[in-house]
């Protein structure tokens, strides 16, 4: 199975803020990577897929970037409703496997 | 617009099985996959397998092999999850989500099925 493994675990930080999360497999996945956010009591919704594309209906301060072995999601200005748990996912083979996530908390 | 509706939550003893229901509206039911993730309390989400709208082959993650069987109807354009010998660790919240795209993505999600297995 790929191991997916994201960086940092937990994160705390303010409205405005820039935010990095950093997701690395365990082997290449080339560009079958994917970003999920995750709020308490919801669904999970895709933000980015394919590595850089960003769904439809996604604000464009969510950007996605890597290939290979080594992916970030970039939120360039948080906003309160970005409070969340997120997720890599890799889709190159089965089982697909998930990165443990991100929560972001607000500082 | 596309939707995945779940049936409700469901209370087991262990060793049951427990049946979920995934109904599936807005798309063409056979021009995708469905796709079967869970998230135990306090954990990450985990993939189980997923089936083809189209004709039902399945790919099941090898943990769930043996114990999952994931099955189609085209009439009702619904997709059902059934997991036996329940344990314990089998809590969690069930979601399915339709699977597409040249680049495989799960996209829209339904809104999950809490499954609770105590004795």
């Amino acid at each position: 199975d790929i191991q997916m493994t994201q960086s940092p675990s937990s994160l705390s930080a303010s409205v405005g803020d820039r935010v990095t999360i950093t997701c690395r497999a365990s082997q290449s996945v080339s560009t079958y990577f994917n970003w999920y956010q995750h709020k308490p009591g919801k669904a999970p919704n895709l933000l980015i897929y394919a590595a850089t594309t960003l769904q439809t209906g996604v604000p464009s301060r969510f950007s996605g970037s890597g290939s290979g072995t080594d992916f970030t999601l970039t939120i360039s200005s948080l906003q309160p409703e970005d409070f969340a748990t997120y997720y890599c996912q890799q889709t190159y083979s089965t089982p697909y496997t998930f990165g443990q996530g991100t929560k972001l908390e607000i500082k | 617009q596309v939707q995945l509706v779940q049936s409700g939550a469901e209370v087991k003893k262990p060793g049951a099985s427990v049946k979920v229901s995934c109904k599936a509206s807005g798309y063409r039911f056979s021009s995708h996959s469905i796709t079967w993730v869970r998230q135990a309390p306090g954990q990450g989400l985990e993939w189980m397998g997923w089936i083809s709208g189209y004709n039902g082959d399945t790919i099941y993650a090898p943990k769930f092999q043996g114990r999952v069987t994931m099955t189609t109807d085209t009439s009702t354009n619904t997709a059902y999850m059934e997991l036996r010998s329940l344990r314990s660790d089998d809590t969690a919240m069930y979601y399915c989500a339709r699977e597409g795209g040249v680049y495989v993505r799960f996209d829209p999600w339904g809104q999950g099925t809490l499954v609770t297995v105590s004795s």
